[in-house]
């Protein structure tokens, strides 16, 4: 099966700074990729996501990039602001099955 | 619209014990998904649906059970909890399009196992 690992397990950043979060997956077949964002107490939430025929996609501050051949993918977040802190995860899923394989996130902090 | 509801948001058991926790959605989505949420660990699917009357195991169904009640309503049971199942679950639904669906998530039910 899919296996997504997920860097850094921590991250902090000053306020303005930017944030990269990197995530790599195992099979080729993959190729939708989301991130989410997950807020204490709350259930995660779709940010940002891309497909396999697509190189970068952006959306305001956020970004993610998708290197198919290092079967890595990336999330860029520029300016960030005390809201961004939270926790990131990305997933991978193949084909059309539906189901999502998640990193084991990132606990983004954002320092005023 | 509400999104996905779940209920209940905390609960204690003791070993042994059986419960259901219940999920709707108000989306008229085809998919749901129920998933565990361990600490340092993402999110792992338990069970899935991918229309009303279809259920699928995920990768970690042991200890559970599901039933897809109609196009809103998805349960989980636990026939006899486990510490182990001691988690944060998480249902979600999707619009079942196939490749590239998008997953909502509800809350969170907290499960504690005594």
């Amino acid at each position: 099966g899919e296996n997504v690992e997920q860097h850094p397990s921590t991250l902090s950043v000053q306020e303005g700074d930017s944030a990269v979060i990197k995530c790599t997956y195992s099979d080729s077949a993959s190729n939708y990729f989301p991130w989410y964002k997950q807020e204490l107490g709350k259930g995660p939430q779709l940010i940002i996501d891309i497909r396999s025929n697509v190189g970068e996609k952006k959306d305001q501050r956020i970004a993610v990039t998708l290197n198919k051949t290092a079967k890595h993918f990336s999330l860029h977040i520029t300016e960030t602001q005390p809201e961004d802190s939270a926790v990131y995860f990305c997933a991978a899923s193949m084909g059309s099955a539906r189901q999502l394989t998640f990193g084991s996130g990132t606990q983004l902090t954002v320092l005023p | 619209n509400a999104g996905v509801t779940q209920t209940p948001k905390f609960q204690v058991l003791k070993t042994g014990q059986s419960m259901t926790l219940q999920c709707a959605q108000d989306m008229n989505h085809n998919s749901m998904y129920w998933y565990r949420q361990d600490p340092g660990m993402g999110l792992r699917l338990i069970y899935y649906s991918a229309s009303e009357g279809t259920t699928d195991k995920g990768e970690v169904p042991n200890g559970y059970n599901v039933s897809r009640l109609n196009k809103r309503e998805f349960s989980l049971r636990l026939e006899s909890a486990a510490p182990s199942q001691t988690s944060v679950y998480f249902c979600a639904s999707g619009a079942g399009t196939g490749v590239g669906e998008t997953q909502y998530f509800g809350p969170g039910t907290r499960l504690l196992v005594l």
